[in-house]
C-alpha cells in the first residue's frame, strides 16, 4: 500500500512569491491534515480537510490556505511568502475525521526555503 | 491552554541505558496522548499512544507513563539502541493533535 506522497520535496522561493504544495493521501483515507515543522517550534497544525471541506484550522494567517479534491488529494497554498515561512510542510492522512482517535500517517514533507 | 511542553530538547544516552522524555499539558479535556518518532528526511510515525484511563502502556522497549493529576506523561525507552536515535514528539489530542517541540535523542555506543 503506497504511503502519503508529497510533492515537490524541495523548493526555493523568494519573498512575495506564492507556492502550492500537493499531497496524495493513502488510498482510502479521507482526512488530510497539514502541519508546519520548524526547529524549536515542533509541528504546528495548519488545517484539516475531510470530504472536500475544511473541518479544523490552526492559528495561521489567511495567507495559508488549502483545499481538498473529490479523490481526497489535497493542496495547500501560501501567498506573499515571508522569510519566516521557511519550513518543512508535512501532510498527514487518516481514515476518518477526528484526528484524536486514530493514527496519523505522515508524508516525508515538502521543504520550503524562502530567500 | 492548547500547549504541550516537552523536555529535554536534546538527550544523549549510552547504549543499553534508559531514555526518558517528558511532556506536560494544560488542557484537561485532552483525551489521547501519542508519541511520534521521526528519522532525518522522513515524516513522523506513530510509536505508541495512551488514553487517560490508564496510567501506563508498554509496547516492547517503549513505555508511556501517564499522570492525570499532574497533567504529565512521559516516554521511557528501555535498553536504548543506536537505531533509536531520532527526534521524538509527544502530542495531545481532542479534535486535533497538539504536538510538543520535539526531543532529539542520540544513543552512543
Amino acid at each position: 500500500k503506497a504511503g502519503v506522497t508529497q510533492t515537490p520535496r524541495y523548493l526555493i522561493k523568494t519573498r512575495g512569491q506564492q507556492v502550492t504544495l500537493s499531497c496524495s493521501p493513502i488510498s482510502g483515507h479521507r482526512s488530510v491534515s497539514w502541519y508546519q515543522q520548524t526547529p524549536g517550534q515542533g509541528l504546528q497544525f495548519l488545517f484539516e480537510y475531510f470530504s472536500e471541506t475544511q473541518r479544523n484550522k490552526g492559528n495561521f494567517p489567511g495567507r495559508f490556505s488549502g483545499r481538498q479534491f473529490s479523490n481526497s488529494r489535497s493542496e495547500m497554498n501560501v501567498s506573499t511568502l515571508e522569510l519566516g515561512d521557511s519550513a518543512l510542510y508535512l501532510c498527514a492522512s487518516q481514515t476518518q475525521l477526528a484526528s484524536n482517535t486514530g493514527e496519523l500517517f505522515f508524508g516525508e514533507g515538502s521543504r520550503l526555503t524562502v530567500l | 491552554q492548547q500547549q504541550v511542553k516537552q523536555s529535554p530538547q536534546s538527550l544523549i544516552v549510552q547504549k543499553g541505558g534508559i531514555s526518558i522524555i517528558n511532556c506536560a499539558y494544560e488542557n484537561t479535556a485532552f483525551d489521547y496522548f501519542p508519541w511520534y518518532q521521526q528519522f532525518p528526511g522522513k515524516g513522523p510515525a506513530l510509536l505508541i499512544a495512551i488514553r487517560p484511563d490508564v496510567s501506563e502502556k508498554k509496547e516492547g522497549r517503549f513505555t508511556i507513563s501517564f499522570n492525570k493529576s499532574a497533567k504529565q506523561f512521559s516516554l521511557h525507552i528501555m535498553d536504548s539502541q543506536p537505531g533509536d536515535s531520532a527526534t521524538y514528539f509527544c502530542a495531545a489530542g481532542l479534535t486535533r493533535l497538539t504536538f510538543g517541540t520535539g526531543t532529539r535523542l542520540t544513543i552512543i555506543p
